[in-house]
């Protein structure tokens, strides 16, 4: 059964930092997504993405925060300088378009992500 | 706005009784209604919706939701528990077809007791 990966499952960096994180899609899958959870809360929606563009996003994905597709299967998420308050757990997920509608989507493992 | 309560932290079973775990929303449009699945160091695993038309639905391992509007509720149900149900769970619900932003409930921990 297709499924989303991440990689990679924990990343560890300092203040300041940039990190990417990378997500491999389900391949006919035309909706990307980031999501992340601080422990101990909800999940949380970022972005999602179609058709190379971002189609919607939250408040807290703000300017320190850009999506990518660079080529025809992976999907990131970059931070550009990181802040302690970063520091949870980030999925990626997907989903397919029927009729124009993207009903459920699928999940990644996580990254976990922890700024020091 | 759209909102998800799930009122349960953990909810405790024996093994082979019926479980239900608890979900309600609140959208502004026509909700559209998931529940996923997570267990330890795993991502989140669907594991069945409500878009439109009968209010019970079936997903995956036997689980099965019942969308009542009038109470806007969306339970989780199975009539006889395994211990491997024992896992997080998460109900989610977007605004149609406003959005594709999934708003997530707290989680509920259902442990299966053999």
């Amino acid at each position: 059964e297709p499924e989303v990966t991440q990689t990679p499952s924990h990343q560890v960096t300092q203040m300041g930092q940039e990190v990417i994180l990378r997500c491999v899609p389900i391949s006919n899958h035309l909706y990307f997504y980031w999501y992340r959870q601080i422990l101990g809360q909800k999940v949380e929606f970022l972005v999602s993405f179609y058709n190379n563009e971002i189609s919607e996003k939250s408040e807290i994905f703000d300017d320190q925060f850009s999506v990518e597709r660079p080529d025809g299967s992976n999907f990131t998420l970059k931070i550009r300088s990181t802040k302690l308050e970063d520091s949870a757990m980030y999925f990626c997920a997907s989903s397919e378009l029927i009729s124009g509608t993207a009903y459920e989507q699928y999940f990644g493992p996580g990254t976990r992500l922890t700024v020091t | 706005a759209q909102s998800v309560a799930q009122p349960e932290d953990q909810v405790n079973v024996a093994e082979g009784n019926p479980l239900t775990v608890k979900c309600t929303y609140s959208v502004s449009g026509n909700p559209y209604l998931f529940w996923y699945v997570q267990y330890p160091n795993r991502g989140l695993q669907f594991l069945l919706k409500y878009i439109t038309g009968d209010n019970l639905v079936k997903g995956s391992y036997g689980f099965e939701a019942e969308f009542n509007k009038s109470q806007t509720s969306f339970h989780l149900k199975k009539p006889s528990a395994l211990v491997s149900d024992s896992a997080l769970y998460f109900c989610a619900v977007r605004d149609g077809g406003a959005t594709n932003k999934l708003i997530f409930g707290t989680g509920t921990l259902l442990a299966v007791q053999p």
